[in-house]
């Protein structure tokens, strides 16, 4: 059975501050894996889709890896802004099927 | 604007009431997802449907039901629900699901609190 966890649950850092989130997943059978971001009280939104083949996804700042065989990825944040600060979570799917399995987030405080 | 419209934002009910969730996608998507999303633990998927077909059902008590008469609209009807249901639920769509490398995009959802 597929288990996802992040750490850490929580993180402040200083602004300007280059930080990593790490996500573990136990089966490295993966299809994809996919970093969100949660604001209060608000939905996800999909930040970086890593598909199993590939080694890493850029965005912007952002900087997602994928090591499918250690079961990890970690997610990169250049020069961290407050408006940065959120929950983020990551997920996993396997091949067929449309179940995503979810961590529990990290959620990121970043201090002006 | 996330491309998924849920209502209501909020909802509250007693354990007697019957309500139903709405979720509207408008990015042509084929596959529509119930997750629910309760403190200090992962999202949980509920339900997925797939061209208007279910094709995931996650050991959901009765009291939830879905319906997705299209591949744009989502609902879920509540009855009888207990207290232990107050949660964030969240719709979301992606394109084929996992076989496509599709993102999913979720709505904003819709905060539910059972009294």
């Amino acid at each position: 059975k597929q288990e996802v966890t992040q750490i850490p649950a929580a993180l402040s850092v200083p602004e300007g501050e280059n930080l990593v989130l790490n996500c573990s997943f136990t089966d490295s059978a993966i299809y994809n894996l996919q970093w969100f971001r949660q604001d209060p009280g608000k939905g996800l939104t999909s930040l970086l889709l890593i598909q199993s083949s590939q080694r890493e996804q850029t965005s912007g700042r952002l900087n997602a890896s994928l090591d499918k065989s250690s079961g990890r990825s970690t997610l990169y944040i250049a020069a961290s802004q407050p408006g940065d600060s959120a929950t983020y979570l990551c997920a996993v799917t396997a091949s067929g099927t449309y179940k995503y399995i979810f961590g529990t987030g990290t959620r990121l405080k970043v201090l002006a | 604007e996330t491309g998924v419209t849920q209502t209501p934002r909020h909802l509250v009910m007693g354990m007697t009431n019957k309500k139903s969730l709405k979720c509207e996608q408008h990015l042509g998507h084929n596959a529509m997802y119930w997750y629910k999303q309760s403190a200090k633990k992962p999202l949980e998927l509920m339900f997925v449907y797939s061209l208007e077909e279910r094709v995931e059902n996650n050991s959901v008590p009765s009291r939830f039901s879905p319906e997705c008469p299209n591949s744009s609209h989502l609902f879920l009807h509540l009855h009888t629900l207990q207290p232990e249901d107050s949660a964030l639920y969240l719709c979301a769509s992606s394109q084929g699901g996992g076989r496509y490398n599709s993102p999913l995009h979720f709505g904003n959802g819709t905060r539910l609190t059972v009294t």
